[in-house]
């Protein structure tokens, strides 16, 4: 089976940067994703990582290490946009539908 | 411009009655599928597709339909067998097993 956790809700202050991590479990691991979602909107992509390390883009990076089953998403100077919900997913093998999995998502919200 | 459109935006149904949203791509994506979201909540997902003419049941499947008989097209019918069908519906397709999800901008249900 699959189970992927990330904390429910965050805050974080204007200009500050932000850690937002997920664990999982999966029988078939072929890559993690994160995404954005506003409020009543449908998710945006915003990073991959199928091989351990860092992927950085713009004031976000990405972290994987698929032996620890662990993953974080850093947000750099943040900004009054980026309060939204952020959904961490594993893509499961082929063999097994190369559906994404999601987590619950953690509720960012930045203060002035 | 390709792109992945859901329709209606908002949709209101009667108790007892099935309906029908749409999901149409213009991708030329192989895969596609189905997640409900509730209010707090991540994806779930009802039905995917990997093929034309072939689909496969996710993790909440009862009470809801789908059909793939054409590429282009995904629609779900959610139908009175579905205890609790308000939701937050959305549909997204993908190229391929590294490539994450383009999803559409999502259906809003309510029962009434």
């Amino acid at each position: 089976g699959q189970n992927i956790d990330q904390p429910t809700e965050m805050t974080a202050t204007e200009g500050a940067i932000v850690q937002i991590n997920c664990t999982y479990q999966t029988s078939g691991f072929n890559g993690l994703f994160w995404y954005q979602q506003h409020a009543g909107e449908a998710p945006t992509f915003l990073s991959y990582n199928v091989l351990d390390g860092l992927e950085e883009k713009g004031r976000f990076s990405s972290f994987l290490s698929r032996s620890k089953g662990y993953s974080y998403l850093l947000l750099k100077e943040l900004q009054m946009k980026d309060s939204a919900s952020y959904l961490c997913a594993v893509r499961e093998r082929y063999n097994q539908g190369g559906k994404l999995i999601f987590g619950q998502g953690t509720e960012l919200s930045v203060k002035p | 411009d390709g792109g992945i459109t859901q329709s209606p935006k908002y949709l209101f149904r009667k108790e007892g009655q099935n309906v029908t949203l749409s999901c149409e791509q213009n991708l030329n994506h192989d895969a596609m599928y189905w997640y409900r979201q509730d209010p707090g909540q991540g994806l779930r997902l009802i039905y995917y597709s990997q093929i034309v003419n072939d689909f496969q049941k996710g993790d909440i499947a009862e009470g809801y339909s789908v059909s793939r008989e054409k590429k282009e097209s995904f629609p779900l019918t959610v139908t009175s067998a579905q205890k609790n069908p308000t939701a937050f519906y959305l549909c997204a397709s993908s190229m391929g097993l590294n490539y994450g999800y383009t999803f559409g901008s999502g259906t809003r249900l309510t029962v009434v």
